[in-house]
């Protein structure tokens, strides 16, 4: 299987601030024949079910503010919010689909300082 | 618009099973994957698998082998998760989420807490 590991497991970042969050896979997700990362992030509130931000590792899905990013290369990869707002407060999950079973990161706590 | 709404909470007793749907509404349900995937309370995300909406062949997790069963009735797009011989270790918020060619999850049920009690 495919080892999704974030850092940290929290953070807090004061209102407007950027913060940054590191998701690492154990092999690599890039599919060479597109030369795509199969790596998405998540957002989730507490008692919501996830919700899409990020896919192929840096394509914002339709309507996700455009102060969140995505990034990466090899086997790091990351997630930005540039200007953190106080609706940002929220868990936030990587995931490979580049291989089953398309595991997920631990999570990374966001709060505000 | 897209929805997935699953069905109610549920309450087992251990040895038990349990049969959880996701009613799709909104697009047209043979032409998305549909997976299964469990929060435990406090806890992160944990894939359980997935099923071909066109074809209805399933592909489970290994750590759920054998007691899993996802199934379709495609005539009122609707999906299905069952699990047997619960224990209280499965006792999470299941979700049902949608993808197109079995990648990103762009659509979520709003999920189903099962709880396993004596």
């Amino acid at each position: 299987d495919i080892v999704m590991t974030q850092s940290p497991d929290s953070l807090a970042v004061s209102l407007g601030e950027r913060a940054t969050i590191n998701c690492k896979s154990s092999q690599s997700v890039l599919y060479n024949s597109n030369n795509n990362y199969y790596l998405a992030w998540y957002q989730q509130k507490p008692g919501q079910p996830p919700k899409l931000l990020i896919y192929w590792a840096s394509t914002r899905q339709s309507g996700v503010p455009d102060r969140f990013s995505g990034s990466g290369s090899g086997t790091d990869f990351t997630l930005t919010i540039s200007s953190l707002q106080a609706e940002d407060v929220a868990v936030y999950y990587c995931q490979q689909y580049y291989r089953t079973p398309f595991t997920f990161g631990p999570g990374t706590k966001v709060d505000i300082k | 618009q897209v929805q997935l709404v699953q069905s109610g909470s549920e309450l087992k007793k251990p040895g038990a099973s349990v049969k959880v749907s996701c009613k799709a509404s909104g697009y047209t349900f043979t032409t998305y994957t549909m997976s299964w995937v469990r929060q435990a309370p406090g806890q992160g995300l944990e894939w359980m698998g997935w099923i071909s909406t066109s074809t209805g062949n399933p592909t489970y997790a290994q750590a759920f082998t054998g007691r899993l069963v996802f199934s379709l009735d495609t005539s009122v797009s609707t999906a299905y998760l069952q699990i047997s011989s619960l224990t209280a270790e499965d006792t999470a918020v299941y979700f049902c989420a949608r993808s197109s060619a079995n990648r990103w999850y762009d659509y979520w049920g709003q999920g189903t807490l099962v709880t396993v009690s004596s």
